[in-house]
């Protein structure tokens, strides 16, 4: 069962390139999330996804897109890297709502950006 | 104000003792859920327990408890007989109801760096 996938693990970057952060997730999951990781400040919600073609922003979205043409696929770009963004981060999903239902983490991307 | 708020940025605890982690959540929302998340040093988040506003019992699994105090808003965990492999960043989560916006979005503290020691 792979779960939830992230792709690639590492990357650096220079300022104003851009990139994208493949969430694949295999358990047919409705809701999908963005979140990154920085020390001291927990997970902060980039954005988020209510199912295929959904998207909606969270605590952190400026700097980043996403979109959800698949229900299975969740991809984070990033138009512009900024040295602000050097980050974890992290992709989850999740079925639905209720007490059963919580989220799924990725193992991750460490990106760099110099 | 914060949402989630874990006061101990590092606790220490011996082999075989039990420890307690703090969490505080702020919610006006009458239905959310509280979450514990486990993140090894290898840096994967793993889920640990979940308790719902409603519930009259507080949630365990295995080695792992959650202390909740609605008044007080306090929903602490606690694990029994600590292993060295407890070793881990420990997070504590939110999930507010619909009215504040839904979808099952978590909000999460700041951690808690657990050291377990010989």
């Amino acid at each position: 069962n792979a779960g939830v996938t992230q792709t690639p693990k590492f990357r650096v970057l220079k300022t104003g390139q851009s990139m994208t952060l493949l969430c694949a997730q295999d358990m047919n999951h409705e809701y999908m999330y963005w979140y990154r990781q920085d020390p001291g400040m927990g997970l902060r919600l980039i954005h988020y996804s209510v199912g295929e073609g959904t998207t909606a922003k969270g605590e952190v979205p400026d700097g980043y897109n996403v979109s959800r043409l698949k229900k299975q696929n969740f991809l984070l770009g990033l138009e512009s890297a900024a040295p602000s963004q050097t980050s974890v981060y992290f992709c989850a999903s999740s079925y639905g709502t209720g007490a059963n239902s919580p989220l799924h983490f990725g193992n991750g991307t460490r990106l760099t950006v110099t | 104000a914060q949402k989630i708020t874990q006061t101990q940025p590092g606790m220490f605890v011996q082999e075989k003792e039990a420890v307690t982690l703090d969490c505080t959540y702020d919610t006006s929302d009458q239905s959310y859920g509280l979450f514990w998340y486990k993140q090894p040093s290898s840096g994967e988040m793993i889920f640990l327990i979940y308790q719902g506003s409603y519930d009259e019992q507080n949630a365990t699994e295995g080695r792992y408890s959650l202390n909740f105090q609605k008044a007080r808003k306090s929903a602490n965990l606690v694990i029994s007989a600590s292993q060295l492999g407890d070793s881990a960043m420990y997070f504590c989560a939110m999930r507010e109801g619909e009215l504040t916006g839904g979808g099952n979005k978590l909000t999460f503290g700041t951690g808690t760096q657990l050291k377990v020691e010989l």
